[in-house]
């Protein structure tokens, strides 16, 4: 199985940077996703790594490295509505279930 | 282009009982997976159906069943419910492209048992 960390909580002012960082250990490894999950909603699709290095989308980018079993998520000029929690879920190697962390609650102040 | 669909949105269910839950895949999608998410928790992978087959199964009693039928949809089913099962049972779909297989999350349904 996979274990999989990341920080229970984080908090930032509007218009700032988050990083949300998560760990993994795995036997296999066949990539990593990012979701978002507001209160009460399915999560949605944020990004996707498989190899190594920065994956930029708009505000949003994820990093990735396989050697060291690390990812980030960076969230950058915070928006209210990105008070959310964040799920990383890796995939190992001819697997097909994600494994998911317990999530990351990003509290976005005024 | 609809996404993934689930019904109902919400169950009360006492003790014992069975429930049936639903999911229609994103169009063009052939591959479902459930999974249960307790509050507080990331989601735990149930298990995932692709032609109509379970392809792998995650760490659940068999009181947990499924079905995927020609169209794609798909249904979980529990039997003899316990209050444990009080979660948020969400379904994803997804299209295998060349191992880059990304996974959709339908609504969910939030299942209360008493």
């Amino acid at each position: 199985g996979q274990n999989i960390d990341q920080p229970t909580e984080m908090t930032a002012t509007e218009g700032a940077i988050v990083q949300i960082n998560c760990t993994y250990q795995t036997s296999g490894f066949n990539g990593l996703f990012w979701y978002q999950q507001h209160a009460g909603e399915a999560p949605t699709f944020l990004s996707y790594n498989v190899l190594d290095g920065l994956e930029e989308k708009g505000r949003f980018s994820s990093f990735l490295s396989r050697s060291k079993g690390y990812s980030y998520l960076l969230l950058k000029e915070l928006q209210m509505k990105d008070s959310a929690s964040y799920l990383c879920a890796v995939r190992d190697q001819d697997d097909y279930k994600l494994s998911f962390g317990a999530g990351t609650t990003v509290t976005v102040r005024a | 282009d609809a996404g993934v669909t689930q019904s109902p949105t919400h169950l009360i269910k006492t003790r014992g009982q069975q429930v049936t839950l639903r999911c229609s895949p994103k169009s063009g999608h052939d591959t479902v997976s459930w999974y249960q998410q307790a509050l507080g928790q990331g989601p735990q992978f149930i298990f995932q159906y692709y032609e109509e087959e379970e392809r792998q199964r995650g760490n659940f009693p068999d009181r947990f069943s499924g079905h995927q039928f020609p169209n794609y949809s798909s249904e979980l089913n529990v039997n003899a419910l316990l209050l444990g099962d009080s979660a948020l049972y969400l379904c994803a779909s997804s299209l295998r492209l060349g191992g880059k297989e990304t996974q959709y999350f339908g609504p969910g349904t939030r299942l209360l048992v008493l």
